[in-house]
Protein backbone atom coordinates (compact mmCIF):
# COMPACT_ATOMS: atom_id res chain seq x y z
CA UNK A 1 0.00 0.00 0.00
CA UNK A 2 0.92 3.69 -0.25
CA UNK A 3 1.05 4.47 3.25
CA UNK A 4 1.86 3.11 6.81
CA UNK A 5 -0.34 0.26 7.98
CA UNK A 6 -0.56 -0.98 11.37
CA UNK A 7 -2.21 -4.51 12.65
CA UNK A 8 -4.28 -5.01 14.34
CA UNK A 9 -6.22 -1.63 14.83
CA UNK A 10 -7.74 -2.87 17.84
CA UNK A 11 -6.73 -4.89 20.42
CA UNK A 12 -8.46 -6.03 23.83
CA UNK A 13 -6.61 -8.45 26.09
CA UNK A 14 -6.55 -9.35 29.67
CA UNK A 15 -4.12 -8.32 31.99
CA UNK A 16 -0.96 -10.27 31.97
CA UNK A 17 -0.63 -11.43 28.31
CA UNK A 18 1.61 -10.60 25.80
CA UNK A 19 0.74 -8.63 22.34
CA UNK A 20 2.56 -8.08 19.41
CA UNK A 21 1.43 -5.07 17.65
CA UNK A 22 2.82 -5.16 13.86
CA UNK A 23 3.99 -1.86 11.25
CA UNK A 24 4.55 -2.00 7.42
CA UNK A 25 6.49 1.08 6.85
CA UNK A 26 5.99 2.76 3.76
CA UNK A 27 8.35 0.87 0.75
CA UNK A 28 11.78 2.19 0.87
CA UNK A 29 11.62 4.32 4.18
CA UNK A 30 14.84 4.10 6.19
CA UNK A 31 13.68 5.53 9.59
CA UNK A 32 11.01 4.09 11.37
CA UNK A 33 9.21 5.29 14.51
CA UNK A 34 7.10 4.33 17.67
CA UNK A 35 4.94 6.77 19.75
CA UNK A 36 2.30 5.52 22.13
CA UNK A 37 -0.76 8.22 22.48
CA UNK A 38 -2.77 8.35 25.72
CA UNK A 39 -5.37 10.98 27.59
CA UNK A 40 -2.87 11.30 30.38
CA UNK A 41 0.36 11.41 28.93
CA UNK A 42 -0.04 12.75 25.20
CA UNK A 43 1.91 11.74 22.44
CA UNK A 44 5.22 9.67 23.46
CA UNK A 45 8.16 8.73 21.73
CA UNK A 46 9.19 4.92 22.23
CA UNK A 47 12.20 3.95 20.00
CA UNK A 48 13.44 4.74 16.49
CA UNK A 49 14.96 2.42 14.26
CA UNK A 50 17.27 3.67 11.40
CA UNK A 51 17.30 0.23 8.95
CA UNK A 52 17.51 -2.76 11.36
CA UNK A 53 19.08 -1.19 14.09
CA UNK A 54 17.93 0.77 16.78
CA UNK A 55 19.92 3.75 18.26
CA UNK A 56 17.34 5.32 20.54
CA UNK A 57 14.92 3.35 22.12
CA UNK A 58 15.12 5.95 25.56
CA UNK A 59 10.69 6.10 25.40
CA UNK A 60 10.40 2.71 26.33
CA UNK A 61 8.86 2.58 29.57
CA UNK A 62 9.59 -0.88 30.94
CA UNK A 63 12.12 -4.16 30.32
CA UNK A 64 8.55 -5.16 29.39
CA UNK A 65 8.65 -3.31 26.31
CA UNK A 66 10.62 -4.85 23.18
CA UNK A 67 10.65 -4.06 19.37
CA UNK A 68 12.28 -5.63 16.37
CA UNK A 69 13.00 -4.42 13.13
CA UNK A 70 13.54 -7.35 10.17
CA UNK A 71 14.95 -6.75 6.64
CA UNK A 72 15.04 -2.60 7.20
CA UNK A 73 10.83 -3.28 6.47
CA UNK A 74 8.36 -4.72 8.82
CA UNK A 75 8.63 -3.45 12.79
CA UNK A 76 6.97 -5.62 15.36
CA UNK A 77 6.31 -3.87 18.82
CA UNK A 78 5.92 -6.56 21.50
CA UNK A 79 4.58 -5.93 25.53
CA UNK A 80 5.00 -8.42 27.87
CA UNK A 81 2.96 -9.13 31.31
CA UNK A 82 0.50 -6.08 30.20
CA UNK A 83 -0.66 -3.98 32.48
CA UNK A 84 -3.92 -1.60 32.95
CA UNK A 85 -1.79 1.76 32.38
CA UNK A 86 -0.90 -0.08 28.80
CA UNK A 87 -3.91 1.23 27.26
CA UNK A 88 -3.16 3.69 24.51
CA UNK A 89 -3.41 4.21 21.14
CA UNK A 90 0.46 2.86 19.71
CA UNK A 91 1.35 4.57 16.68
CA UNK A 92 3.85 4.03 14.23
CA UNK A 93 5.95 6.47 11.83
CA UNK A 94 8.40 6.20 8.79
CA UNK A 95 10.44 8.71 6.82
CA UNK A 96 12.73 8.49 3.87
CA UNK A 97 15.74 9.07 6.66
CA UNK A 98 15.93 10.50 10.09
CA UNK A 99 15.06 13.70 10.26
CA UNK A 100 12.74 13.62 7.73
CA UNK A 101 8.97 14.41 7.71
CA UNK A 102 7.80 11.67 9.18
CA UNK A 103 3.97 9.56 7.56
CA UNK A 104 2.13 8.16 10.42
CA UNK A 105 -0.12 5.05 10.74
CA UNK A 106 -3.97 4.79 11.48
CA UNK A 107 -2.56 3.50 15.24
CA UNK A 108 -3.76 0.28 17.37
CA UNK A 109 -6.06 1.00 20.00
CA UNK A 110 -5.09 -1.64 22.62
CA UNK A 111 -7.27 -2.08 25.65
CA UNK A 112 -6.38 -4.12 28.85
CA UNK A 113 -8.95 -5.44 30.82
CA UNK B 1 14.41 17.95 28.03
CA UNK B 2 12.33 19.85 25.24
CA UNK B 3 8.90 20.40 26.44
CA UNK B 4 6.50 21.84 23.81
CA UNK B 5 2.97 23.22 25.02
CA UNK B 6 0.10 24.81 22.09
CA UNK B 7 -1.58 27.44 23.53
CA UNK B 8 -4.66 27.30 23.50
CA UNK B 9 -6.37 24.00 23.92
CA UNK B 10 -9.59 24.59 21.85
CA UNK B 11 -10.43 27.11 19.18
CA UNK B 12 -13.59 27.63 17.48
CA UNK B 13 -13.95 29.97 14.43
CA UNK B 14 -16.45 31.02 11.71
CA UNK B 15 -15.49 29.73 8.57
CA UNK B 16 -13.72 31.94 6.53
CA UNK B 17 -11.91 33.37 9.42
CA UNK B 18 -7.94 32.93 9.62
CA UNK B 19 -6.55 30.70 11.74
CA UNK B 20 -3.41 31.04 14.06
CA UNK B 21 -2.22 28.58 15.92
CA UNK B 22 0.65 28.75 18.76
CA UNK B 23 3.45 26.60 19.74
CA UNK B 24 6.37 27.58 22.55
CA UNK B 25 9.68 25.35 22.83
CA UNK B 26 11.55 25.62 25.69
CA UNK B 27 15.16 24.29 23.60
CA UNK B 28 15.85 26.41 20.96
CA UNK B 29 18.70 24.00 19.64
CA UNK B 30 15.96 22.11 17.61
CA UNK B 31 16.21 20.37 14.16
CA UNK B 32 13.38 20.81 12.93
CA UNK B 33 9.44 21.82 14.10
CA UNK B 34 6.22 19.90 12.39
CA UNK B 35 3.07 20.58 12.32
CA UNK B 36 0.54 17.66 11.77
CA UNK B 37 -3.39 17.23 11.48
CA UNK B 38 -5.26 14.54 13.63
CA UNK B 39 -8.80 13.77 12.70
CA UNK B 40 -10.53 11.84 15.06
CA UNK B 41 -9.77 7.78 15.35
CA UNK B 42 -7.06 8.41 12.91
CA UNK B 43 -3.10 8.68 12.92
CA UNK B 44 -1.45 11.71 12.10
CA UNK B 45 -1.01 13.89 8.30
CA UNK B 46 2.13 15.63 7.73
CA UNK B 47 1.05 19.51 6.94
CA UNK B 48 4.61 21.59 6.86
CA UNK B 49 8.01 20.80 8.18
CA UNK B 50 10.38 23.25 9.03
CA UNK B 51 14.08 22.70 9.02
CA UNK B 52 16.01 24.70 11.75
CA UNK B 53 17.70 26.96 9.25
CA UNK B 54 14.13 28.11 7.49
CA UNK B 55 12.14 30.96 8.81
CA UNK B 56 9.08 29.87 7.49
CA UNK B 57 7.10 27.17 5.11
CA UNK B 58 4.14 27.59 2.75
CA UNK B 59 1.74 25.34 1.72
CA UNK B 60 -1.60 26.09 -0.64
CA UNK B 61 -3.43 27.92 2.41
CA UNK B 62 -1.35 27.25 5.36
CA UNK B 63 1.89 28.80 6.35
CA UNK B 64 4.09 28.17 9.12
CA UNK B 65 6.90 30.20 10.63
CA UNK B 66 9.56 29.50 13.26
CA UNK B 67 11.51 32.14 15.09
CA UNK B 68 14.13 29.79 17.62
CA UNK B 69 15.12 32.52 19.44
CA UNK B 70 11.71 33.27 21.01
CA UNK B 71 11.42 29.24 21.02
CA UNK B 72 7.91 30.18 19.03
CA UNK B 73 6.09 28.37 15.92
CA UNK B 74 3.44 29.92 14.31
CA UNK B 75 0.55 27.90 12.45
CA UNK B 76 -1.70 30.53 9.74
CA UNK B 77 -4.53 28.91 8.25
CA UNK B 78 -6.22 30.92 5.76
CA UNK B 79 -9.59 30.90 5.06
CA UNK B 80 -10.89 28.37 7.62
CA UNK B 81 -13.23 25.74 5.94
CA UNK B 82 -15.33 23.14 8.09
CA UNK B 83 -12.93 20.57 6.51
CA UNK B 84 -10.50 22.15 8.69
CA UNK B 85 -11.78 20.98 11.56
CA UNK B 86 -9.38 18.74 13.75
CA UNK B 87 -7.06 18.44 16.16
CA UNK B 88 -3.17 20.05 15.34
CA UNK B 89 -0.22 19.00 16.69
CA UNK B 90 3.34 20.72 16.88
CA UNK B 91 6.31 18.55 17.66
CA UNK B 92 9.97 19.37 17.67
CA UNK B 93 12.98 17.42 17.23
CA UNK B 94 16.46 17.90 18.58
CA UNK B 95 18.40 15.54 16.61
CA UNK B 96 18.95 14.18 12.93
CA UNK B 97 17.21 11.14 14.30
CA UNK B 98 14.29 12.72 13.92
CA UNK B 99 12.37 12.08 17.36
CA UNK B 100 9.53 13.75 17.68
CA UNK B 101 8.32 16.10 21.09
CA UNK B 102 4.59 16.50 20.89
CA UNK B 103 2.93 19.39 22.27
CA UNK B 104 -1.14 18.45 23.63
CA UNK B 105 -2.95 19.88 20.52
CA UNK B 106 -5.11 22.52 19.46
CA UNK B 107 -8.73 21.54 18.79
CA UNK B 108 -10.27 23.57 16.06
CA UNK B 109 -13.76 23.56 15.25
CA UNK B 110 -14.76 25.46 12.04
CA UNK B 111 -18.22 26.16 11.90
CA UNK B 112 -20.21 26.65 9.01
Amino acid sequence: GAGVSQSPSNKVTEKGKDVELRCDPISGHTALYWYRQSLGQGLEFLIYFQGNSAPDKSGLPSDRFSAERTGGSVSTLTIQRTQQEDSAVYLCASSLEGGAPQHFGDGTRLSIL
Amino acid sequence: KQEVTQIPAALSVPEGENLVLNCSFTDSAIYNLQWFRQDPGKGLTSLLLIQSSQREQTSGRLNASLDKSSGRSTLYIAASQPGDSATYLCAASTDSWGKLQFGAGTQVVVTP
